[in-house]
């Protein structure tokens, strides 16, 4: 989606290791978040962030961190991947406007083998 | 809080058929409404939006959403289906008051438009 990438698009890794995904915007949009989208479950919003260095866990953040050190740039790691983290993973981002709705991401496809 | 709950995982329809896809809300405070779709492999995109005003919003590709406050609801419809409709659509509501507001989604629904 214009001005919002993620990387890598597609990654296989194994139990155990540890795991960055990356979100870049270039929108200067406030706002960011990770979600995740499982089958059944929608789209489950992981952490977010309000600002630089401001960030907050969603519904299921356990085993999932995050970092943003520039209004462009959110990361998502995953600490020591399990293979019920094998899911797709959306960044989106928002000026913070309830109006406004979110701009996503491509995806990127995690498997945990 | 609020919470949004899409009433058809799947529907099925054939080509040039109408559709209706099912979307009810519930909030303590007013919301916006949003109608998402998501083409396979591929991110989510805005299909349309209520903010206030009109009850019935057009959106893109031909959808239009009718919000019915008494009933908390904010369908989804199209009167003539194409196969390159099929897709994923996730509703989703807004707070408009509580402090931070997040876009709190539906957990989808899979169209699946046959010739």
């Amino acid at each position: 989606d214009a001005g919002i990438t993620q990387s890598p698009r597609h990654k296989v890794t194994e139990t155990g290791t540890p795991v960055t995904l990356r979100c870049h915007q270039t929108e200067n949009h406030r706002y960011m978040y990770w979600y995740r989208q499982d089958p059944g479950h929608g789209l489950r919003l992981i952490h977010y962030s309000y600002g630089v260095k401001d960030t907050d866990k969603g519904e299921v953040s356990d085993g999932y961190s995050v970092s943003r050190s520039k209004t462009e740039d959110f990361l998502l790691t995953l600490e020591s991947a399990t293979s019920s983290q094998t899911s797709v993973y959306f960044c989106a981002i928002s000026p913070g406007t309830a109006d406004y709705g979110y701009t996503f991401g491509s995806g990127t496809r995690l498997t945990v083998v | 809080a609020q919470s949004v709950t899409q009433l058809d995982s799947q529907v099925p329809v054939f080509e040039e058929a109408p559709v209706e896809l099912r979307c009810n809300y519930s909030s303590s405070v007013s919301v916006y409404l949003f109608w998402y779709v998501q083409y396979p492999n591929q991110g989510l995109q805005l299909l349309l939006k209520y903010l206030s005003g009109s009850t019935l919003v057009k959106g893109i590709n031909g959808f239009e959403a009718e919000f019915n406050k008494s009933q908390t609801s904010f369908h989804l419809r199209k009167p003539s289906v194409h196969i390159s409709d099929t897709a994923e659509y996730f509703c989703a509501v807004r707070g408009l008051s509580g402090g931070y507001n997040k876009l709190i989604f539906g957990a989808g629904t899979r169209l699946a438009v046959h010739p």
